[in-house]
């Protein structure tokens, strides 16, 4: 059973749209996470989310807009779709008492044309 | 805020060779992290540290995190094709507070590249 799944792998749109990308997590654990992963590989966080309730906003346009609607879930919804959001982004979760390091989703790959 | 510099930025080594990285920061870390992403996946970690001087072995993975807590090292002996990915350092990102609320920043990575 895969820990953290994400969906869809691959998404490809055109500029504009709106679109959604969906994360399971079968951990028990508390605590969700959206990160982007840029054309360099860099990982920067977007979102946290604690038992549904947001923990973690950064400084991510407010066309992102993450909706956790129980603990085990952490969807992304993008509005109006821009070619500087394609990127790979990330799901992970974690224990409350995090130290032990995330469990990430193995990426969806958004690409908007 | 927080940083967190890798170095080298990519390596291209030869089967059976050892491989040392590093990752140093600005600020002092108290846990550091050392994850490996697979090509088209998300990354998997590899050794958690804890403690200044910890020295924590997974396999042929060996990390060290430094003294000054400032830095950690990632060491991998007799290297293998399947050691080939991208490695990160991650540590928590701490706020004016003094919480991190589980964010963890990551360096920017060391790519491994291993001949057969």
């Amino acid at each position: 059973d895969t820990a953290v799944s994400q969906t869809p792998k691959y998404l490809v749109t055109q500029m504009g749209n709106d679109k959604s990308i969906k994360c399971e997590q079968n951990l028990g654990h508390d605590t969700m996470y959206w990160y982007k992963q840029d054309s360099k590989k860099f990982l920067k966080i977007m979102f946290s989310y604690n038992n549904k309730e947001l923990i973690i906003n950064e400084t991510v346009p407010n066309r992102f807009s993450p909706k956790s609607p129980d603990k085990a879930h952490l969807n992304l919804h993008i509005n109006s779709l821009e070619l500087g959001d394609s990127a790979v982004y990330f799901c992970a979760s974690s224990p409350d008492g995090w130290n032990y390091g995330y469990t990430f989703g193995s990426g969806t790959r958004l690409t908007v044309v | 805020g927080q940083q967190l510099n890798q170095s080298p930025q990519s390596m291209f080594i030869q089967e059976g060779e050892d491989v040392s990285m590093n990752c140093t920061s600005s600020s002092i870390f108290n846990t550091w992290l050392w994850y490996k992403q697979d090509p088209g996946e998300g990354p998997v970690l590899l050794i958690a540290l804890y403690k200044a001087g910890e020295l924590t072995s997974n396999g042929r993975l060996t990390a060290q995190f430094g003294i000054t807590r400032k830095d950690s090292f990632l060491n991998i002996s007799a290297s293998i094709p399947s050691d080939v990915g991208i490695y990160f350092c991650a540590g928590p990102s701490i706020n004016a507070g003094g919480t991190s609320y589980g964010k963890l920043t990551f360096g920017q990575g060391t790519i491994l590249t291993v001949h057969p």
